[in-house]
């Protein structure tokens, strides 16, 4: 079973860039989820959705950064304009579906590190 | 709000040590407790998970105790090998409206020949 793809693996910007990441989750997932893991730190949850909708995005700044999942499939992560704080790996995650009662397991994938100069 | 603490990095050992990372928690209600691992260039996987007090999860020789009494999760390995060499993170899972993960900073395991 293949596994959580993205890309790019590397993305180096200049602030007040643009740039987009892309997340493809296992097939048959419907629970989407992006977080942001700062070097030294563990992964923050920036969004999560349920097929195309969105559950929580409590902690997207969202006055830069944007995501959708239009389809309910794979999910586009943007930031516009990015700012240095913003350099970070931005891991995916995928569960089968959202927790009743318990916890499904979320599986990550490899991640995009994005430097911003 | 839900926190974990981890014991910080890097953690230097010998082959065949004792592993102990300790990991505590804040949290509401009863959460889920998990260890993560993430091996050089590759993404985080689960190490094992233990969902209620007591429960004891494991793994590839790595265990962990939910201990309510003292909110804790520490990870243990009875003979680290090379191998073993990664990042390991302690995460909690408390429900409600949105199921992500709070993680710890992550630890830095070395294990030297």
């Amino acid at each position: 079973e293949a596994g959580v793809a993205q890309s790019p693996r590397y993305k180096i910007i200049e602030k007040r860039q643009s740039v987009a990441f892309w997340c493809n989750p296992i097939s048959g997932h419907a629970t989407l989820y992006w977080y942001q893991q700062i070097l030294g730190q563990g992964p923050k949850l920036l969004i999560q959705f349920q097929n195309n909708g969105v559950v929580d995005d409590s902690q997207l700044p969202k006055d830069r950064f944007s995501a959708e999942r239009l389809k309910g499939v794979d999910s586009t992560l943007k930031i516009q304009p990015a700012k240095l704080e913003d350099s970070a790996v931005y891991l995916c995650a995928s569960s089968l579906n959202r927790a009743a009662g318990g916890y499904n397991e979320q599986f990550f994938g490899p991640g995009t590190r994005l430097t911003v100069l | 709000g839900n926190s974990v603490t981890q014991m910080e990095g890097p953690v230097t050992l010998s082959e065949e040590a004792f592993l102990t990372i300790n990991c505590t928690y804040t949290a509401t209600g009863y959460p889920s407790l998990f260890w993560y691992v993430q091996y050089p260039g590759e993404g985080l996987q689960l190490l094992l998970k233990a969902t209620k007090a007591d429960d004891k999860g494991s793994n590839k020789g790595f265990e962990a105790t939910y201990r309510k009494e003292t909110t804790s999760f520490h990870l243990e390995k009875g003979s680290v090998q090379v191998s073993d060499s990664a990042v390991y993170f302690c995460a909690l899972y408390s429900g409600g409206g949105a199921d992500g993960l709070t993680f710890g900073k992550g630890t830095h395991l070395i294990i030297q020949p």
